[in-house]
């Protein structure tokens, strides 16, 4: 199974700032890598897929990059509805499996 | 628009079945991609529990292949997960959500990303 470890657990930021997401495979993912917004009460919400590609409607500031075992997702300049949890996950192997979550708070 | 619409018992009694449906509505679920469950407990992190292809081939997750079963009815569109023999430790918020496909070949294709989520559904088990 490839574990998936987030960092850090939680990130306080202020709005406008930008934020960086961490994600590490204990295995190469050969980039089939994805992150997900997920804010309380909701589903999680599709951001990025393929370590790298924004999912429809996903606006610009959201950016994904990493290959191998390293992943990051980066938000340009934080607005005020980005405040949720992120969880990356890898669809490589099976089982798939997920990252622990990092939640993004107001600082 | 693609839809995904959970259903099922909010309440379930320790040792029994939990059983919950995913109705999909804007695509016919025998056409293509993988159909999977993903499940949450209160306060923690996402749980990938199985996916089925749309040719039925199944795969689970290790730790609870033991007790799961996902299985279609292509004539209602939908797909459901039955999860037997379940404690406190099943109590979470269950997701069904599509997959897409890559990587295909004559033997079929892999899974690629979940992309489309259906709202969730929280199941407790208690007496």
């Amino acid at each position: 199974e490839i574990v998936m470890t987030q960092s850090p657990a939680t990130l306080s930021v202020s709005p406008g700032e930008r934020a960086t997401l961490s994600c590490r495979a204990s295995q190469s993912d050969r980039n089939n890598l994805a992150w997900y917004q997920q804010k309380p009460g909701q589903a999680p919400r599709l951001l990025i897929y393929g370590a790298s590609t924004r999912a429809t409607g996903v606006p610009a500031r959201f950016s994904g990059s990493g290959s191998g075992t390293e992943f990051t997702l980066t938000i340009s300049s934080l607005q005020s509805e980005d405040f949720a949890v992120y969880y990356c996950h890898q669809y490589n192997h099976w089982p798939l499996t997920f990252g622990g979550g990092t939640k993004v708070e107001i600082k | 628009q693609v839809q995904l619409q959970e259903s099922g018992p909010g309440l379930v009694k320790p040792s029994e079945t939990l059983s919950l449906t995913c109705g999909v509505s804007g695509f016919s679920i025998s056409s293509g991609y993988y159909w999977g469950w993903i499940r949450q407990p209160p306060g923690k992190g996402l749980e990938w529990i199985g996916s089925m292809y749309h040719s039925g081939s199944t795969y689970y997750n290790p730790s609870l292949t033991s007790r799961v079963t996902i299985s279609a009815d292509t004539s209602k569109n939908q797909f459901s997960l039955k999860l037997n023999s379940v404690t406190a430790a099943d109590t979470a918020a269950y997701y069904c959500a599509r997959g897409r496909v890559r990587d295909c070949t004559g033997g079929g294709c892999s899974q690629d990303v979940f992309d489309i989520w259906g709202q969730g559904t929280m199941v407790t088990v208690s007496s």
